[in-house]
């Protein structure tokens, strides 16, 4: 059964700081990787998707890498924003009939102005 | 907006109640989802449709029913609720759930139900 983990379940940076989020999983059987953002009480934005035959995916300031071998994706936010405050979601497809997305808890970011 | 739209935004039904959240994608997408989300959990997968049949109840328990009238429309009706089902209700859509994989889902903003 697939696990998906990001540590640490929150986090706060000041203004301007480069920022790393780290999400693991325990089946790197997969199809795609899918990082989300959700502000308090909103749905998912979907940020960035990854293939299982890619290695990373930029969009603006933010950076997302995937190691399919070791069960790990990271989400790279450069110079951090206040804006920035929204708890990440990282979410891993696996592969099989019928797959479906299995979700982290998120990480809650605070970018303190 | 993300192409998929949810309605109400806000719900607060009392345990006798009968009411239904709605889902609506004009995205071309053939799967619809239902996610629960609750304080400190991960999003919980409910129900699956793919070209309207559903293929996954997740246990689900019968007070939530899912209505699929076509591809585009996703309902959840729901009756004699609990405290403990006052969550964040979530819809989400992709191509397909058997076909390529390749693509990600797109979600709505939610229905924040509360259960009196």
């Amino acid at each position: 059964k697939q696990e998906v983990t990001q540590i640490p379940a929150a986090l706060s940076v000041p203004e301007g700081e480069n920022l790393v989020l780290n999400c693991s999983f325990t089946d790197s059987a997969i199809y795609n990787l899918q990082w989300f953002r959700q502000d308090p009480g909103k749905g998912l934005t979907s940020l960035l998707l990854i293939q299982s035959s890619q290695r990373e995916q930029t969009s603006g300031r933010l950076n997302a890498s995937l190691d399919k071998s070791s069960g790990r994706s990271t989400l790279y936010i450069a110079a951090s924003q206040p804006g920035d405050s929204a708890t990440y979601l990282c979410a891993v497809r696996n592969t099989g009939a019928n797959s479906k997305l299995t979700f982290g808890k998120g990480i809650t970011l605070s970018v303190r102005p | 907006e993300t192409g998929v739209t949810q309605t109400p935004r806000h719900l607060v039904m009392g345990m006798t109640n009968k009411k239904s959240l709605k889902c609506e994608q004009h995205l071309g997408h053939n799967a619809m989802y239902w996610y629960k989300q609750s304080a400190k959990k991960p999003l919980e997968l409910m129900f699956v449709y793919n070209f309207k049949e559903q293929t996954e109840n997740n246990s689900v328990p019968s007070r939530f029913s899912p209505e699929c009238p076509n591809s585009s429309h996703l309902f959840l009706h729901l009756h004699t609720l609990q405290p403990e089902d006052s969550a964040l209700y979530l819809c989400a859509s992709s191509q397909d759930s058997t076909g390529d994989r390749g693509y990600g889902y797109t979600f709505g903003s939610g229905t924040r139900l509360t259960v009196v």
